[in-house]
């Protein structure tokens, strides 16, 4: 499986956007980059998934690189109830063991007021 | 979101008893189920993933006939802890797939609230 870094922390001020960047250098042309978040004592909860064009939702807007190399998850508008734990992950194919995830160690966000 | 729900959501059990752990979802058909346990500060580790009516997939290092996985049907996964011991206890976190084709799923990923086991 691609291995991911993040950075072990961050912080942002509420209302701000929050930037959390990830780096996957080894990631195959197939393989998709998701991003999850997980609330202290919960489960993780989805929150976007690209291959190569940026992508927007509800919740978030992922970048990903030319190059496939990195992506940033965006929170355009911080609030402090977004402070958590986000994982990016990179996901294999379903038809590689179903597709599934592994965890990195991911970034813990804290949105400060 | 698709939903899955897990239950007990928290559960205390006795030294060399058995546990079980649901995980259903609720608004699609699962074909794939991942059941992964986490310690406190640290992240979520994959134990097993399986497929509806087959086998559960191991991974290395995971007690196959400790931690017993059943999918017998394309809504529900049991994990059995089988006698227990205090070193078990953890949060324990499913997840569940669809097929692409699904609407409400697709093929991505969605967890649940997760079990806290406790072994006293």
């Amino acid at each position: 499986d691609a291995k991911t870094t993040q950075p072990p922390s961050m912080d942002c001020a509420e209302g701000r956007a929050a930037n959390l960047p990830c780096n996957h250098s080894t990631i195959s042309g197939n393989e998709y980059v998701y991003w999850y978040r997980q609330i202290h004592s919960q489960g993780p909860q989805y929150i976007i998934h690209g291959l190569k064009n940026n992508e927007t939702n509800e919740m978030a807007s992922l970048i990903i690189t030319e190059d496939r190399k990195s992506s940033t998850l965006i929170l355009p508008h911080a609030t402090l109830r977004d402070t958590a734990v986000y994982y990016c992950i990179v996901r294999s194919p379903i038809y590689n063991q179903g597709g599934k995830l592994i965890f990195g160690q991911g970034t813990e966000l804290s949105v400060k007021p | 979101g698709a939903v899955v729900s897990q239950h007990p959501s928290r559960v205390i059990c006795k030294s060399g008893t058995s546990v079980k752990i649901e995980c259903r979802s609720l608004d699609f058909q699962a074909t794939t189920m991942f059941w992964y346990r986490q310690f406190p500060k640290q992240s979520l580790m994959l134990m097993a993933t399986s497929n509806e009516g087959s086998k559960a997939t191991y991974e290395q290092g995971v007690e196959k006939d400790k931690f017993l996985i059943n999918h017998a049907s394309l809504t529900l996964s049991t994990l059995t802890v089988t006698s227990a011991h205090p070193e078990d206890s953890s949060f324990y976190i499913c997840s569940a797939r669809g097929d692409m084709f699904q609407a409400t799923s697709g093929n991505t990923i969605y967890f649940g609230e997760g079990s806290w086991l406790t072994v006293v």
